[in-house]
């Protein structure tokens, strides 16, 4: 089956401009992760949605940093007014029901100019 | 706070060869370790995984060895080949909630 989608692959923005990355989850899949991976951090987690309870936010870098999860499906990560340390490769990952292996996708990579 | 650390940055092993990259953890709530491979421009794929009441898994080629009481586990890759050189990054987490990664292992196997 389908395996984790996001979109856009690349996404070049100049520094102020806010920005929308997509995360298409394996169907059926209640649990949505979002993570960021850059040279100097490496892999960091940024939120984790899981059914209707409400998502832990505890990751996120800055207030400029929001997601949101329409329908228990399709999830959108926006950063407000990008800074050239938002640059990196934003990882979208979807378990079963949060007790299972995350599966990540291809990510997407975002350039700040 | 980096609360798995991951060894070595890089390596680099003959055809054939074992590869073997450790981590370490400090968090004793850690109950799920995954390992993932990277290769450039994809995602993590998970590899292979074990919980900390089973000392050793195997999957194939791809084993994990498992030490509750030293707070390790390492990745060893048997018969290693060039169509593994891929980034491995071990992780860790809670009831499989956010994972916490190490840095990150480069492995080039060289034919």
């Amino acid at each position: 089956g389908a395996g984790v989608s996001q979109s856009p692959s690349n996404k070049v923005t100049e520094k102020g401009k806010d920005v929308e990355l997509r995360c298409d989850p394996i169907s059926g899949h209640t649990a949505l992760y979002w993570y960021r991976q850059s040279l100097g951090q490496g892999l960091e987690f940024l939120i984790y949605f899981q059914g209707n309870s409400a998502p832990d936010k505890s990751g996120l870098p800055s207030d400029r940093f929001s997601a949101e999860r329409t329908g228990g499906s399709v999830s959108t990560l926006t950063i407000q007014r990008t800074q050239q340390e938002d640059s990196a490769v934003y990882l979208c990952a979807s378990s079963l029901n949060g007790l299972n292996e995350q599966y990540f996708g291809p990510g997407t990579r975002l350039t700040v100019t | 706070q980096q609360q798995v650390k991951q060894s070595p940055q890089s390596l680099i092993v003959q055809k054939g060869g074992i590869s073997i990259i450790n981590c370490a953890y400090e968090n004793t709530a850690f109950d799920y370790f995954p390992w993932y491979q990277q290769f450039p421009g994809k995602g993590p794929a998970l590899l292979i995984a074990i919980r900390p009441d089973v000392s050793e898994k195997k999957e194939g080629r791809f084993t994990i060895s498992f030490n509750k009481s030293a707070k390790q586990f390492s990745l060893h890759i048997m018969d290693s080949q060039p169509g593994d050189s891929a980034t491995y990054f071990c992780a860790a987490t809670r009831s499989n909630y956010k994972l916490t990664f190490g840095k990150g292992t480069l492995l080039t196997v060289n034919p």
